[in-house]
């Protein structure tokens, strides 16, 4: 089974900050790797998928990258509604798995 | 408007057994794989099953397999999901989940139903 590696588990951060986000796989998954945004008593939202591309309706200051076994995920400017956790998941093979999140806190 | 609604959550004693369902709405159901995940009360998501558009694949997680069974029926737009066998560290909430345009990943999500295996 591919693990999911998440880092950090948690982040305190002020609005406009940049915050980054990073999640490494146990072996090489190409680009196949999501990102989901999910807020206390809420499903998961999807963000980024491919590792880069961003889904519809996401705003734009959501960005993802890397391939292979590294990524990241980028907020550029942290806003109100952005306080949430982040998990990560791979989708190269079965069993998917995601990662053990990472909660972005108000500092 | 895709909408994925789950109903059959509820408290169930350890050992006995609960049928899940997933109402799905606002596309072509029969062309797209579905997925379970669910989330254990304060920790994270775990997927758990998915099925292809027309039944060639499933796949099961290993701490649901030869318990649980995934089924769809295209014709009633419905995703279902058999728990058998339940145990206390199955209590959680199950989500179904849509297939994304890229690959398994998870464009689309229903509201969640709880499952509570308590005695």
């Amino acid at each position: 089974d591919i693990q999911m590696t998440q880092s950090p588990s948690s982040v305190s951060a002020s609005g406009g900050d940049r915050v980054t986000i990073t999640c490494r796989a146990s072996q090489g998954i190409s680009s196949w790797l999501a990102w989901y945004q999910q807020k206390p008593g809420k499903a998961p939202k999807l963000l980024i998928y491919a590792a880069s591309s961003l889904q519809s309706g996401v705003p734009s200051r959501f960005s993802g990258s890397g391939s292979g076994t590294d990524f990241t995920l980028t907020i550029s400017s942290l806003q109100p509604e952005d306080f949430a956790t982040y998990y990560c998941q791979q989708a190269n093979s079965f069993p998917l798995t995601f990662g053990g999140g990472t909660k972005v806190e108000i500092k | 408007e895709v909408q994925l609604v789950e109903s059959g959550g509820g408290l169930v004693k350890p050992g006995g057994s609960l049928r899940l369902s997933c109402a799905a709405s606002g596309f072509t159901f029969s062309s797209y794989s579905m997925n379970w995940v669910r989330q254990a009360p304060g920790k994270g998501l775990e997927w758990v099953s998915s099925i292809s558009s027309s039944n060639s694949y499933i796949y099961y997680g290993d701490s649901v397999k030869g318990r649980f069974t995934i089924s769809r029926d295209n014709a009633k737009n419905s995703l279902y999901l058999q728990m058998n066998s339940l145990r206390v560290e199955d209590t959680a909430v199950y989500y179904c989940a849509r297939d994304g345009r890229s690959s398994s990943e998870f464009d689309y999500w229903g509201q969640g139903t709880l499952v509570t295996v308590s005695s």
